[in-house]
């Protein structure tokens, strides 16, 4: 009964390869965001997903193309992975709750390696 | 685009003892500031949050404020417990757009 749950937990690949990071979110959220938080613990965003339309796409390199197939699913592809890219992604989702206060609830994060 | 600045980078307190995190944040737009406790190896998880239209919030042991004039707020965990060392993250929040600080490391010596 994972609110927002990513998978994998681990990724572990070589330079050059393309991966995948999924999310799902069971809340009825109607937005999705992915982050990413480097060594130093600094938490980023990098897309934002406002029901499955891109709202947000910061500078990120054009390797990382996120899809929405629903409302529900904010799936992140990486193309060519590098060795900068190794970092903790994160998953979140968020529905305005009155106003424009939004409350963002994330996943338990991906811990992706690149060799 | 929003900056936040968040201060202190770590801190280091005696159980029982308050813990004070201090932020500033840059665009007026922003009206929804949470903060978040990320423990090792989990996601950020909500502690708090505050709106703009509000100047202080409390629960239990943990209250935030708010000045939107100077742009600050800050919280404040009084009473600290081991089971609150952790890092805390501030952010400043427009719709679908939240920005975090670098994140605060805070640790409760029993």
């Amino acid at each position: 009964d994972t609110a927002v749950s990513q998978t994998p937990k681990y990724l572990v690949t070589q330079m050059g390869n393309d991966k995948s990071i999924k999310c799902e979110q069971n809340l009825g959220h109607d937005t999705m965001y992915w982050y990413k938080q480097d060594s130093k613990k600094f938490l980023k965003i990098m897309f934002s997903y406002n029901n499955k339309e891109l709202i947000i796409n910061e500078t990120v390199p054009n390797r990382f193309s996120p899809k929405s197939p629903d409302k529900a699913h904010l799936n992140l592809h990486i193309n060519s992975l590098e060795l900068g890219d190794s970092a903790v992604y994160f998953c979140a989702s968020s529905s305005p709750s009155g106003g424009a206060w939004e409350t963002q609830y994330f996943g338990p994060g991906t811990r992706l390696l690149v060799l | 685009g929003e900056n936040v600045e968040q201060h202190p980078s770590t801190l280091s307190v005696q159980e029982g003892d308050s813990a004070v995190i201090k932020c500033t944040y840059s665009d007026s737009a922003s009206n929804y500031f949470p903060w978040y406790k990320q423990e090792l190896g989990k996601g950020p998880q909500l502690i708090i949050d505050i709106r703009s239209n509000v100047g202080e919030k409390k629960d239990q042991r943990i209250a935030v404020t708010l000045n939107k004039t100077a742009k600050h707020f800050s919280l404040h965990i009084t009473e600290t417990q081991p089971e609150d060392s952790a890092v805390y993250f501030c952010a400043a929040s427009k719709p679908h757009d939240m920005r975090f600080g670098a994140g605060t490391r805070l640790t409760v010596k029993p």
